[in-house]
């Protein structure tokens, strides 16, 4: 069962543009949501993460956007380079009984053309 | 310096065959993790150890066995590998077991069952 839902599978942008990744969860248990990067052939790293108890948080052109009654939360990167062209990943876990699992959605590939 | 380092980096095998795959982790956390990314990129934990002893352990065959001889090693060994075994395999560490550590992956391994 998908729990975590993500869209755009794929976006294109031009340089300098701004980038949107949205994603839509259905446990209310989860309580972290944090947005991994991943380039070709590398492993996922961690990019932004947010707690449900702020609508906002920003990390230079990184922003995650949060909605808790939607249930819903977004990455927005601003000034878009074509260094972001990467696979971006949100998730999603309930931190007081997971023991650190993750529930990743299926992923976004970003492509920023110079 | 490699924080977290995956041997070997290609597998290739025909169907049947038992292979492992090894972990390591130099950073001195207490928790390891392999993932499974699928062909569509689709990222699922498979097991977690924490100070060696299992704590996650998602519905994956019993064919995969993941084995910790110490908190820096978690290996993964895979009997009667079958072809729907095809993916890349990511190991992950964190400082402790919960969901908001800093998951850290290594740089996968691609296997190949044919």
């Amino acid at each position: 069962q998908q729990q975590v839902k993500q869209s755009p599978q794929s976006l294109i942008v031009q340089k300098g543009g701004i980038s949107i990744i949205n994603c839509a969860y259905e446990n209310t248990a989860f309580d972290y949501f944090p947005w991994y990067q991943q380039f070709p052939g590398k492993g996922p790293a961690l990019l932004i993460a947010i707690r449900p108890d702020v609508s906002e948080k920003k990390e230079g052109r990184f922003t995650i956007s949060f909605n808790k009654s939607a249930k819903q939360f977004s990455l927005h990167i601003m000034d878009s380079q074509p260094g972001d062209s990467a696979t971006y990943f949100c998730a999603a876990s309930s931190g007081g009984t997971s023991y650190g699992k993750l529930t990743f959605g299926q992923g976004t590939i970003l492509t920023v053309h110079p | 310096d490699t924080a977290v380092s995956q041997t070997p980096k290609y597998l290739v095998t025909q169907m049947g065959n038992d292979k492992s795959i090894k972990c390591e982790q130099n950073l001195g956390h207490d928790t390891m993790y392999w993932y499974k990314q699928d062909s569509k990129k689709f990222l699922k934990i498979m097991f977690s150890y924490n100070n060696k002893e299992l704590i996650i352990n998602e519905t994956v065959p019993n064919r995969f066995s993941p084995k910790s001889p110490d908190k820096a090693h978690l290996n993964l060994h895979i009997n009667s590998l079958e072809l729907g075994d095809s993916a890349v395999y990511f190991c992950a560490s964190s400082q402790g077991g919960w969901a908001t550590d800093t998951q850290y992956f290594g740089p996968g391994t691609r296997l190949t069952v044919l």
